[in-house]
């Protein structure tokens, strides 16, 4: 089974902070995202990697970076953490190019960071 | 631009009651559409797919069937069980980027005893 770890459960950091999330995936995947999910709007895709050292900006960017510096660790940053910021945090992970469509669009998720800022 | 509207919940039914979740989606071409289930305290994970117009895809009791001409890909089941409550996200695969899902804002179902 595809394993996707994220390294809190529940995080609760102080206005201005700078947060590291950690996510960690056993199954060699190429593709990793990380999203926010807020109660009556979904998910939203904040940051996503596709190799490691490559990232690309999602819908809602604005507030975060991202770091993936080994290709089974990509890393959530709030560099200024904002009481807006106060979320569930999603962490997932797909297969690459070289496979067929049916496989790469099927994304395994870990099962969430609660971040509270207050 | 594409998205996804699944009914708003939470819904709420009886052991063994009949279940849909209305989900419609806007659209360029083909995309292919997904429901992913949320167990309390735990993430997503696929429950079925349908990648093209009149298929049907089926896990665990649950159908949902990808039409075309109404935009629609609604969940059904025909006899629930408490396990079953859970978050229903029904999503799309972005047609200009192979890597992302457009999720839809959730559905919370209920099953009491």
């Amino acid at each position: 089974d595809v394993k996707v770890t994220q390294s809190s459960r529940y995080l609760v950091k102080r206005t201005g902070e700078k947060v590291f999330l950690e996510c960690v995936q056993d199954m060699d995947h190429e593709n990793m995202f990380w999203y926010r999910q807020d109660p009556g709007l979904g998910l939203r895709l904040i940051y996503f990697s596709y190799d490691v050292k490559m990232k690309e900006k999602g819908d809602i960017p604005e507030g975060y970076s991202v770091s993936r510096e080994k290709k089974e660790r990509f890393s959530l940053i709030l560099e200024s953490a904002s009481t807006n910021q106060t979320s569930m945090y999603l962490c997932a992970s797909s297969r690459g190019g070289t496979y067929r469509l049916e496989i790469r669009e099927i994304q395994y998720f870990g099962a969430g960071t609660r971040l509270s800022v207050l | 631009g594409n998205s996804v509207t699944q009914m708003e919940g939470p819904v709420t039914l009886s052991e063994e009651a009949f279940l849909t979740i209305n989900c419609t989606y806007t659209a360029t071409g083909y995309p292919s559409l997904f429901w992913y289930v949320q167990y309390p305290g735990e993430g997503l994970q696929l429950l079925l797919k349908a990648t093209k117009a009149d298929d049907k895809g089926s896990n665990k009791g649950f159908e949902a069937t990808y039409r075309k001409e109404t935009t629609s890909f609604h969940l059904e089941k025909g006899s629930v069980q408490v396990s079953d409550s859970a978050v229903y996200f029904c999503a799309l695969s972005d047609m200009d980027s192979s890597y992302k899902l457009i999720f839809g804002s959730g559905t919370r179902l209920l099953v009491r005893p």
